[in-house]
């Protein structure tokens, strides 16, 4: 199992150039997520999935969109990169364990994609 | 609205030493659950430990344990018989019922020899 993985590691943009960075999962997880994490502060969640074919915005969404076509694969595109998106960006999916009150989803990140817009 | 507070920006601790790290949350949902991450400066996250609302004992993992205090809101990790290793930044994260994931902003672990 390669887990969770992140295509490319590190990117260099241009204002206004657009970009998509791709999230594999390996693990038949139902729900992946797409976060940043600026310096100094935690994760913040930009758009996440439960499911093949649906999609949800989370805190931060503007300025990006995402795409679940296939359930191992989460996109997230940057339509016009703005040097506020300069940015490490993390994907994640996760499973559901257990039913009703009991509920334990961890959630699995990958190694991160750091990406640099100028 | 729902929010996690990490108070310790950063600590030190002696090597064999146990160290509390803070955090406080706020939800009105009765279903959710906390978690801990930790960052070493690699940059990968890595779950360290689970605690659900509903758990009337405090999670453990070797030697992570969880102060799960559901009254006051709080659910601070322990991390006993610390090692160099453990050095990283560290992030409590609350888990709600619409599978969204809330971060810390995170508290840095400098562990001296």
């Amino acid at each position: 199992n390669a887990g969770v993985t992140q295509t490319p590691k590190f990117r260099v943009l241009k204002t206004g150039q657009s970009m998509t960075l791709l999230c594999a999962q390996d693990m038949n997880h139902e729900y992946m997520y797409w976060y940043r994490q600026d310096p100094g502060m935690g994760l913040r969640l930009i758009h996440y999935s439960v499911g093949e074919g649906t999609t949800a915005k989370g805190e931060v969404p503007d300025g990006y969109n995402v795409s679940r076509l296939k359930k191992q694969n989460f996109l997230l595109g940057l339509e016009s990169a703005a040097p506020s998106q300069t940015s490490v960006y993390f994907c994640a999916s996760s499973y559901l364990a257990g039913t009703g009150r009991y509920l334990q989803e961890t959630q699995y990140f990958g190694p991160g994609t750091r990406l640099l817009v100028l | 609205a729902q929010k996690i507070t990490q108070t310790q920006p950063g600590m030190f601790v002696q090597e064999k030493e146990a160290v509390t790290l803070d955090c406080t949350y706020d939800t009105s949902d009765q279903s959710y659950g906390l978690f801990w991450y930790k960052q070493p400066s690699s940059g990968e996250m890595i779950f360290l430990i689970y605690q659900g609302s509903y758990d009337e004992q405090n999670a453990t993992e070797g030697r992570y344990s969880l102060n799960f205090q559901k009254a006051r809101k709080s659910a601070n990790l322990v991390i006993s018989a610390s090692q160099l290793g453990d050095s990283a930044m560290y992030f409590c994260a609350l888990i709600l019922s619409s599978y969204k994931l809330i971060f810390g902003s995170g508290t840095r672990l400098l562990v001296r020899p």
